[in-house]
């Protein structure tokens, strides 16, 4: 069964600390993406990652940065973490070329203070 | 810029009935369309695809249309049941395995 996991559920982070969510994927996806999920917004695109080392800007890059050192695990890094990043985050990866279905994971939702 | 516009407000039917969801694209012609189920606290799960050139696409109880004239895609749950209650995704794509994802419409089936 393809599984996407992400490494917490829940994130409670101070105003200014570095926060780290990583997500890991089990089905060999050179496609990899990061969300926001924020009500009445929707999906919004952070990153996407298409190859190891390789990353796009989303629809929402700022104040984000992303680490793919390898295939199966996608980093979504905040820098200096602000009370307007409190969100649910969801890591998604697919196959690449064509209509790929996404397959997301479980999400992680953060509260910043 | 391209969008994705579902309806924001909740969906309530009665059980048995036929349940229709909406997803509507401007500024952009997506060579694909894609429907998810999300639960609450949980990802999205992957639901159906149809491409531009497919009219309707079925699975089970789940139709999916593609108009290209409306720039719309209808979503049907036949003989709903409490157990389809949920949020559902409409996502336009093309080339890249880019999505643009649309806000979700809450469907809410009581028994």
């Amino acid at each position: 069964d393809v599984k996407v996991t992400q490494s917490s559920r829940y994130l409670v982070k101070r105003t200014g600390e570095k926060v780290f969510l990583e997500c890991v994927q089990d089905m060999d996806h050179e496609n990899m993406f990061w969300y926001r999920q924020d009500p009445g917004l929707g999906l919004r695109l952070i990153y996407f990652s298409y190859d190891v080392k390789m990353k796009e800007k989303g629809d929402i890059p700022e104040g984000y940065s992303v680490s793919r050192e390898k295939k199966e695990r996608f980093s979504l890094i905040l820098e200096s973490a602000s009370t307007n990043q409190t969100s649910m985050y969801l890591c998604a990866s697919s196959l690449t070329g064509g209509a790929g279905t996404q397959y997301f994971g479980p999400g992680t939702r953060l509260l910043v203070l | 810029s391209q969008k994705i516009e579902q309806n924001s407000e909740a969906l309530n039917i009665q059980e048995g009935k036929t349940a229709t969801l909406t997803c509507n694209y401007t500024n952009y012609s997506p060579a694909y369309l894609q429907w998810y189920r999300q639960d609450p606290g949980r990802g999205p799960v992957f639901l159906l695809l149809i491409r531009e050139n497919e009219k309707e696409k079925r699975k089970e109880r789940l139709k999916v249309t593609f108009d290209t004239t409306l720039k719309q895609s209808l979503f049907h749950i036949t003989a709903s049941q409490p157990a389809d209650s949920a949020t559902y995704l409409c996502g336009g794509g093309n080339a890249g395995n880019m999505l643009t994802f649309g806000g979700g419409t809450r469907l809410m089936v009581k028994p």
